[in-house]
């Protein structure tokens, strides 16, 4: 069975702090997908990033980073100089690898930014 | 660049009356899924379709859930009667089941049962 666990329910910061969002998963497949999703009050959710269970190099894009350790089943995501439109709740989800498997999602944390 | 879409966007109903909410996937995606989020908690898979049928279904998708893919563009998920804690948000997603095996998601459905 999958599972995610999102630990921090709410962060607040202030505008131009980074944000580091936690997430630890279980499965046991050997190879999976992660995926960050934002879901800002409007209630869509956008698809951030992804990584496959393979490459655990850690990547920059734009003002988003991932630290992705297989060893100890963490998949965290960062948000460097927030900005209040970073201002929503963020999602973290698994997927193991055959093809057309569900996504199972962590508990959501809530991100503030304040101006 | 295609996108799935659903309808209606909000959808309110009595306890105990039937719903239809409408999912139209993008177009060569084979997989389809929908997804539940009460109000202020996490998303729920639900079911996933795929050669018209049910592939996999969540101990949530009871015997009042049903879902359809009736003309090969539209796939539909059906709740016969109502409760007052199927007020959710639901999402459809869909999929080709090649990279990442990464799904696409609609804008969802807020559906309201009073």
């Amino acid at each position: 069975a999958q599972k995610v666990t999102q630990a921090q329910t709410e962060i607040s910061v202030v505008e131009k702090e980074d944000v580091t969002l936690d997430c630890v998963y279980e499965t046991r497949d050997t190879t999976y997908y992660l995926f960050w999703y934002k879901q800002p009050p409007s209630g869509e959710l956008v698809f951030l990033i992804r990584r496959n269970s393979f490459d655990e190099q850690n990547e920059i894009s734009g003002r988003y980073s991932w630290n992705f350790q297989k060893s100890t089943s963490s998949f965290n995501f960062t948000i460097t100089a927030s900005q209040v439109v970073d201002s929503a709740v963020y999602f973290c989800a698994l997927s193991e690898a055959a093809a057309g498997n569900k996504l199972t999602f962590g508990g959501g944390t809530r991100v503030l930014v304040k101006p | 660049e295609p996108e799935v879409t659903q309808t209606p966007s909000h959808q309110v109903t009595q306890m105990g009356q039937e719903v239809i909410l409408r999912c139209v996937p993008i177009s060569n995606h084979l997989y389809f899924y929908w997804y539940r989020q009460i109000l202020g908690q996490k998303v729920e898979f639900l079911v996933s379709f795929y050669n018209n049928e049910i592939s996999e279904k969540s101990e949530i998708f009871d015997d009042q859930f049903s879902v359809e893919r009736p003309d090969g563009s539209n796939f539909t998920l059906k709740i016969r009667s109502t409760k007052l804690e199927d007020s959710a948000m639901y999402f459809c997603a869909s999929g080709n089941g090649r990279a990442y095996n990464e799904q696409f998601f609609g804008p969802g459905t807020r559906l309201t049962v009073l």
